[in-house]
């Protein structure tokens, strides 16, 4: 089955700076790979996703990249604002086709600091 | 409405106990799942149902046992837990043939 890495599992940055998270995944198959932020007591909310035919994709402040030759991927968020402090995970799912469920990665705790 | 809603939101319950956790979506997805998810860790997959057909069994204990009655609708039927299985239990929905999945609040669930 798919297994997915996420670094770093902290990361403490200050307000207005880029943060950055990164994740591999194992199954070459797999095809699609968003981002969930969840805040605590709250549900994962779908933040940014992409598909294996396209390198990178951006969304005001938040950006994914991809690169499937070396089953990696990584979030990128410029100008960090405190309502940016969450947990974020990176997933990813495709390799059977259809309806599949995620392999979550074990998420990054974002700290953005004042 | 473009929300998936569960309930209840907390549930606790003795291991002898048989309750269900429900779920519901009516933006016409095709696709329904339940995860798991304990504190400080990633949600894992338990189920799949695709067009109302269970597709995808992680290997999840037959304590816990899905339904999926039509396609707005799914069931999470909870039977003799034990205390480790309390945690976050979210639904989710995705479209059938693209892959965006849209999380419910969770359930809540403790086993005592």
């Amino acid at each position: 089955g798919e297994n997915v890495e996420q670094h770093p599992s902290t990361l403490s940055v200050q307000e207005g700076d880029s943060a950055v998270i990164k994740c591999t995944y194992s199954d070459s198959a797999s095809n699609y790979f968003p981002w969930y932020k969840q805040e605590l007591g709250k549900r994962p909310q779908l933040i940014i996703d992409i598909r294996s035919n396209v390198g990178e994709k951006k969304d005001q402040r938040i950006a994914v990249t991809l690169n499937k030759t070396a089953k990696h991927f990584s979030l990128h968020i410029t100008e960090t604002q405190p309502e940016d402090s969450a947990v974020y995970f990176c997933a990813a799912s495709g390799s059977g086709g259809g309806a599949d469920g995620l392999t979550f990665g074990k998420g990054t705790h974002l700290i953005i600091q004042p | 409405d473009t929300e998936v809603t569960q309930t209840p939101k907390h549930l606790v319950m003795g291991m002898t106990n048989k309750k269900s956790l429900k779920c519901e979506q009516h933006m016409g997805h095709r696709a329904m799942y339940w995860y798991k998810q304990k504190a400080k860790k990633p949600p894992e997959l338990m189920f799949v149902y695709s067009y109302e057909k269970l597709s995808i069994n992680e290997s999840v204990p037959s304590r816990f046992s899905p339904e999926c009655p039509n396609s707005s609708l799914l069931n999470l039927h909870l039977h003799a837990l034990q205390p480790e299985d309390s945690a976050l239990y979210l639904c989710a929905s995705s479209q059938g043939e693209s892959y965006e999945q849209y999380f419910g609040p969770g359930t809540r669930l403790t086993v005592t």
